[in-house]
């Protein structure tokens, strides 16, 4: 089986950085991707890391090593619409379904 | 032009009962799927259809019953409601063979058993 393992929640402040560490078990590795959930809403996905190395997609990126079995989502100039749930997610095999961490709660403060 | 649609939205019931819960896509997607996210944000997938097909079926009560009449549409029907049902019922479509298999998720319904 899978776990993942994700801190519940961390807190920042308007403007900064905050960095959102994933580790995995799983018995193969189909890579790890990043979902977004703000209160009320839907799951909405985020970023994917196949590979080792850093994926940017405007203020968000992805990070994954492989050997580690860890990765995590870096924030920067957070903005108060920032604050919501982030769940890392990952897939053991090409046809397996996606396995989802508790989620980390992020607030983001004046 | 909503992408993944679930009705409904609400769903507040006695214990005992009989609900379902509707799901379509219009995406083109082959794959369909219910997940249940507990008060604690738990989310966590209970089936899985592949072109009508069910291909995943976690360990999820039997009176929790899929059905999906063609691959644009995903129903959950649930027999004798109990009070641990109370959650909100996500509907997600993904695209096989996509290395990240992205998952869409509908609005959520959440269900309360009383």
């Amino acid at each position: 089986g899978q776990s993942l393992e994700q801190p519940s929640e961390v807190t920042a402040v308007e403007g900064a950085i905050v960095q959102i560490n994933c580790t995995y078990q799983t018995s193969g590795f189909y890579g790890l991707s990043w979902y977004q959930q703000h209160d009320g809403g839907a799951p909405t996905f985020l970023s994917y890391n196949g590979l080792d190395g850093l994926e940017e997609t405007g203020r968000f990126s992805s990070f994954l090593s492989r050997s580690d079995s860890y990765g995590y989502l870096l924030l920067q100039e957070l903005q108060m619409k920032d604050s919501a749930s982030y769940f890392c997610a990952v897939r053991d095999e090409g046809n397996t379904p996606l396995v989802f961490g508790k989620g980390t709660r992020l607030s983001v403060i004046a | 032009d909503t992408a993944v649609s679930q009705t409904p939205k609400y769903l507040v019931t006695q214990m005992g009962n009989d609900k379902s819960i509707k799901c379509e896509q219009n995406l083109g997607h082959d794959t369909m799927y219910w997940y249940k996210q507990d008060s604690k944000k738990f989310l966590k997938i209970m089936f899985s259809y592949n072109n009508k097909e069910l291909i995943i079926n976690e360990t999820v009560p039997n009176r929790f019953s899929p059905k999906s009449p063609d691959k644009a549409h995903l129903n959950l029907h649930i027999n004798s409601l109990e009070l641990g049902d109370s959650a909100v019922y996500f509907c997600a479509s993904s695209q096989p063979g996509q290395g990240d298999d992205t998952q869409y998720f509908g609005p959520g319904t959440r269900l309360t058993v009383l």
